[in-house]
């Protein structure tokens, strides 16, 4: 089966720094793959997904970028805030040939992000 | 639209005892995931059902299981349960496309 592996396992940086998430998965099928931010207490909130037809996406401080020959995928975020404390977790799926998207997502472990005012 | 709910929001169940946990998915959505959250495994896929069918199946034992309701609404039951059932439950609602919207998940105590 697909297996994610994520890095750093924790991560500290100073407000208005940059910070960087990578992943990789195992299974050349997967074709989805979402990051999702979970602050404390709370859910798992999705904040950006890529596509493999795609090699990056941006939406204002957040891209993600896509190497499926390397089969990696990172999280960008710059000018980082408080507010980003959190963490994050990168996750890979498979939809089918035929294009149904089916709800199985393989997460990574997780990255714990401190950003210090 | 309102979002995805789930219930109870916290349990305390001992060992041997069974539970039973409901999700309710974003109205039009026929897609629920659930998953298993503890500090130790991270998220791990339960099972996935899709108009009232299970899709996927994630390695859990047997004692997991769960079914699918005609309004999508689904649940999942955990028999005799173990310590190490401890854990945040999560379900995840999802539409046509492959976005997954996670509920607030039920927070299980076993002693």
């Amino acid at each position: 089966g697909e297996n994610v592996e994520q890095h750093p396992s924790t991560l500290s940086v100073q407000e208005g720094d940059s910070a960087v998430i990578k992943c990789t998965y195992s299974d050349s099928a997967s074709n989805y793959f979402p990051w999702y931010k979970q602050e404390l207490g709370k859910r798992p909130q999705l904040i950006i997904d890529i596509r493999s037809n795609v090699g990056e996406k941006k939406d204002q401080r957040i891209a993600v970028t896509l190497n499926k020959t390397a089969k990696h995928f990172s999280l960008h975020i710059t000018e980082t805030q408080p507010e980003d404390s959190a963490v994050y977790f990168c996750a890979a799926s498979i939809s089918s040939a035929g294009g149904t998207s089916y709800g199985k997502l393989t997460f990574g472990q997780g990255t714990i992000l401190t950003v210090h005012p | 639209k309102a979002g995805v709910t789930q219930t109870p929001r916290y349990l305390i169940k001992t060992r041997g005892q069974q539970v039973t946990l409901s999700c309710s998915p974003i109205s039009g959505h026929r897609s629920v995931s659930w998953y298993q959250q503890t500090p130790g495994q991270g998220l791990q896929f339960l099972f996935e059902y899709f108009s009232e069918t299970q899709r996927n199946k994630g390695n859990f034992p047997g004692r997991f299981s769960g079914r699918q309701f005609s309004n999508s609404r689904s649940e999942m039951n955990v028999s005799t349960l173990e310590l190490g059932d401890s854990a945040l439950y999560l379900c995840a609602s999802k539409g046509p496309l492959e976005t997954q919207y996670f509920g607030p998940g039920t927070r299980l105590l076993v002693l």
